[in-house]
């Protein structure tokens, strides 16, 4: 299986900040790499898709960047409702499609 | 408008079978490059992916689970079914049914059902 690592494990951000969330795949995935944003109690929804393209609907503050194996989620000018934690995922060799373990994104 | 549905017990017991049921609207399980799948979540863990059948009835499953899961699909009823057996404490979790489109452009989960927390407890 792909292993996912995203750094950091959490983080403390204000509002406006820009904020780059890393995420490392074991071998090469080129471009099959989504993002995901959770906030508590609620379901994932999808960012990003195919490493750098905007899901319909999502805010253009978030942008995605990387291929192989390094992947970076930048979010420019923090809103408080972006406060949640973020999932990067692989979709190059499945099955298993396999999650980072989360980033928690929280208020300073 | 895109909506899943999860739906089953909220409580099983050590070695029970876990039948889930995903019902769905919105989109056709019959158009190319559509799947419907689960994914779950233990509380305050990260996301793990288990089970997905295609279009076509082309089914996977996570390595570590194959032994234990089974989906289905109703095409004429829009559900999926997801049966997991001999339950364990640690598969306590909420499950998410998901849909997600795999084609050359975009492979990814692109919407979410709101999810059903499953204890396992005696």
């Amino acid at each position: 299986d792909i292993q996912m690592t995203q750094s950091p494990s959490s983080l403390s951000a204000s509002v406006g900040d820009r904020v780059t969330i890393t995420c490392r795949a074991s071998e090469s995935i080129r471009d099959y790499l989504n993002w995901y944003q959770q906030k508590s109690g609620k379901a994932p929804k999808l960012l990003i898709y195919a490493a750098s393209s905007l899901q319909s609907g999502v805010p253009s503050r978030f942008s995605g960047s990387g291929s192989g194996t390094d992947f970076t989620l930048t979010i420019n000018s923090l809103q408080p409702e972006d406060f949640a934690t973020y999932y990067c995922q692989q979709s190059y060799i499945t099955p298993p499609w396999t999650f980072g373990q989360g980033t928690k994104v929280e208020i300073k | 408008q895109i909506t899943l549905k999860e739906s089953g017990p909220t409580l099983v017991k050590p070695t029970q079978t876990l039948t889930l049921t995903c019902t769905f609207s919105g989109f056709s399980h019959s158009t190319s490059g559509v799947a419907v799948g689960w994914i779950r979540q233990p509380p305050g863990k990260a996301l793990e992916w288990l089970a997905i059948v295609y279009w076509d009835d082309d089914k996977r499953y996570s390595p570590s689970l194959k032994s234990r899961l089974t989906i289905t699909k109703d095409t004429s009823k829009n559900q999926v079914v997801l049966t997991m057996t001999n339950m364990d404490p640690v598969d306590t979790g909420t499950y998410y049914c998901t849909h997600s489109i795999h084609n050359l452009k975009i492979d990814a989960f692109d919407i979410w059902g709101q999810g059903t927390m499953v204890t396992v407890s005696s």
